[in-house]
């Protein structure tokens, strides 16, 4: 199995909502990503969990928050977001760490209104 | 901090023709650097990747040269066909910082 997935596909909320992202893989990975992607750009690394540790946090505000509950499975959760948060969220899982293949999951398409 | 840069942002070939995608970064100390597809609605698929000890990888049509020297890298890709039309994506850094991305239609 060398899927990542990703639930759900699409998300709107509003700005005053709590709402998860969930992403999950089978292939013992023990490095997980979280990215944002806008529109036309390139995938923008957020979080790095290592070993199920949080290792990289590329200063992301406060209101998305990540938790790595065991080694399969990644969640984001989403507070107070506002529009600009609006993007592709995409998960991703490499064998160590981010010096090697990363496999990506489809994304979520999060609209904030 | 890190920087890659990527050239062509539009590339468009005729099927059958070749294509090269350039990559150039600033962080000396990257040894791994990958190239992603990613197609509409999917998340990026890695094609290829080279490490810094090796200097060309061949896979089938594609391959991917590296300039340590020069702090480039290069992806080729042959006897282009319509399915290979997607977005590819350059990273490299210890943060794995990617390119921003060339847009390849080829055209039937």
């Amino acid at each position: 199995d060398t899927e990542v997935t990703q639930t759900p596909k699409h998300l709107v909320m509003g700005m005053t909502n709590k709402k998860s992202l969930k992403c999950e893989q089978h292939m013992g990975h023990r490095a997980m990503y979280w990215y944002k992607q806008k529109a036309k750009k390139p995938p923008e690394l957020m979080f790095v969990y290592s070993y199920e540790k949080l290792s990289i946090n590329e200063s992301v505000p406060s209101r998305f928050s990540p938790e790595c509950p065991n080694s399969s499975l990644l969640n984001l959760h989403l507070h107070a977001l506002q529009p600009e948060d609006s993007a592709l969220y995409l998960c991703a899982s490499s064998h160590i760490d981010l010096g090697n293949e990363q496999f990506f999951g489809p994304g979520t398409r999060l609209t904030v209104l | 901090g890190e920087n890659v840069e990527q050239h062509p942002s539009t590339l468009s070939v005729q099927e059958g023709d070749s294509a090269v995608i350039k990559c150039t970064y600033s962080d000396s100390a990257s040894n791994y650097f990958p190239w992603y597809k990613q197609e509409l609605g999917k998340g990026p698929q890695l094609i290829i990747d080279i490490r810094s000890n090796v200097g060309e990888k061949k896979d089938q049509r594609i391959a991917v040269t590296l300039n340590k020297t020069a702090k480039h890298f290069s992806l080729h890709i042959t006897e282009t066909q319509p399915e290979d039309s997607a977005v590819y994506f350059c990273a490299a850094g210890a943060r794995m910082r990617f390119g921003a991305g060339t847009r390849l239609t080829v055209k039937p």
